[in-house]
């Protein structure tokens, strides 16, 4: 089974600054890797997904994220945080070509973003 | 617009009794799925569906069992609730086919006392 590795379960950052949240994964093979966003009292939003093609996957609300299939990492980041991206993010990882039939999580990066 | 809808989002409920969470999802997709979320594990997969049904366990499934006996309704069951069962629980469902990505409700922080 798959496993996802997030390093840092909380990273308070201050409003407009660059951010990186860093997610690693167990699986050398092909995968799908997605990073979802859950807002306080909220359940998970896609944030964006890597299936194939260009390593730099842009998202919503500014985010982006680049596979790095010799680290097997796929990291998240943005370059300038806004109040409104506290929250907490969930790195997940599914073996192709079941795309959502199982996904695995990481224990999630809880972001605070400070004024 | 995209729905999963979730029949409660706080219960409380005695120990040993039998508890139903229901998830309802309106976009005609084959897969369900429910979560346990609790603080520094993430997300843990409890069981999912593929079709009406259909089951497969998760990674966590001892002292639940689900029903799905329409394709947009997935019911999780806690045939005897403990206080090891307090926790968010999140539904999601996502279609069978490459390019996908599952859809979340909104949570059920179930409290067990």
């Amino acid at each position: 089974a798959q496993s996802v590795t997030q390093l840092d379960s909380q990273v308070p950052v201050f409003e407009e600054a660059p951010v990186e949240l860093r997610c690693n994964y167990s699986s050398s093979v092909s995968v799908y890797l997605f990073w979802y966003v859950q807002y306080p009292n909220q359940g998970l939003q896609l944030l964006l997904k890597y299936l194939s093609g260009s390593t730099l996957v842009k998202g919503i609300n500014g985010f982006e994220a680049e596979f790095n299939k010799s680290q097997t990492s796929f990291h998240l980041r943005k370059p300038s945080v806004h109040i409104s991206d506290t929250a907490e993010y969930f790195c997940a990882v599914s073996d192709p070509p079941t795309g959502a039939n199982n996904l695995f999580f990481g224990t999630g990066t809880r972001l605070t973003v400070i004024p | 617009d995209v729905k999963v809808t979730q029949s409660s989002r706080y219960l409380v409920k005695r120990t040993g009794e039998k508890v139903f969470l229901e998830c309802v999802q309106d976009m005609d997709h084959e897969n369900m799925f429910w979560y346990r979320q609790d603080p520094g594990l993430g997300l843990r997969l409890i069981y999912f569906s593929y079709d009406v049904k259909m089951k497969e366990k998760g990674d966590i499934p001892e002292g639940y069992s689900v029903s799905r006996e329409k394709k947009e309704r997935f019911s999780l069951i806690l045939e005897s609730a403990s206080t090891n069962q307090t926790s968010m629980y999140l539904c999601a469902s996502g279609r069978v086919s490459v390019n996908t990505e599952a859809f979340f409700g909104q949570g059920t922080r179930l409290t067990v006392v």
